[in-house]
């Protein structure tokens, strides 16, 4: 069965900083990998997903993420942190099911910005 | 605009009374789903839809009950709220694909009394 494991439910980087969100997962089969942004009091929204060949993957307000199969690894990253970065951080894989697929999240990352 | 809607945003209820919450969708998307979120564990699958009456359990679908009659419209139905199921529910679509995103709605907070 597919899991997505988030390291660290709480991070905090000051503005201008590098922003790293880890995630690991597991999958027996190929995985499809989502990392979705959650702004306060709002609904979840796609930042950048990878399902097939390059394995750096940029997304939305300049995230990006790399896919590593060795290391069962998606983590996303921010060259530099701005206040409006701060928001809460999914990473889901996608599993196939008998009807379609569904997500498989993690605990989610919470992203503090310090000025 | 493209989205999905979920009513009502808020809701308060006391334990036994039965409540919907609807979820609509305009983008003429097959796959719907129901998620909850509670702190700390994420957003765990409640039901899916895979198309208008195919419907299947999720990981956490003790409680709840789900209907698809029409392609747009996916209801989540708790007959008998408990104080357990207090959390925040959002609802999702997507054409159906593996790799397709998820467009979920702005969500519900439910308290149960």
């Amino acid at each position: 069965a597919q899991s997505v494991t988030q390291l660290g439910s709480h991070v905090s980087v000051s503005e201008g900083a590098l922003v790293l969100l880890r995630c690991n997962y597991s999958s027996s089969v190929p995985p499809y990998l989502f990392w979705y942004v959650q702004y306060p009091n709002q609904g979840l929204q796609l930042l950048l997903k990878y399902t097939t060949g390059a394995t750096l993957v940029k997304g939305i307000n300049g995230f990006e993420a790399e896919f590593k199969k060795s290391e069962t690894s998606f983590h996303l990253t921010k060259p530099s942190a701005h206040m409006s970065d701060a928001a809460e951080y999914f990473c889901a894989v996608s599993c196939v099911t008998e009807y379609g697929n569904k997500l498989v999240f993690g605990a989610g990352t919470i992203l503090r910005v310090k000025s | 605009e493209a989205q999905v809607t979920q009513n009502p945003r808020y809701l308060i209820t006391v334990t036994g009374k039965k409540l919907t919450v609807t979820c609509s969708q305009n983008m003429n998307h097959e796959y719907m789903s129901w998620y909850r979120q509670d702190p700390g564990l994420g957003l765990r699958q409640i039901y899916y839809s895979m198309n208008v009456e195919v419907t299947d359990k999720g990981d956490v679908p003790e409680g709840y009950k789900v209907s698809r009659k029409e392609k747009r419209n996916f209801p989540l139905i708790l007959e008998s709220p408990s104080p357990n199921q207090t959390s925040l529910y959002f609802c999702a679509s997507s054409p159906g694909l593996r790799t397709d995103t998820q467009y979920f709605g702005p969500g519900t907070r439910l308290t149960v009394l």
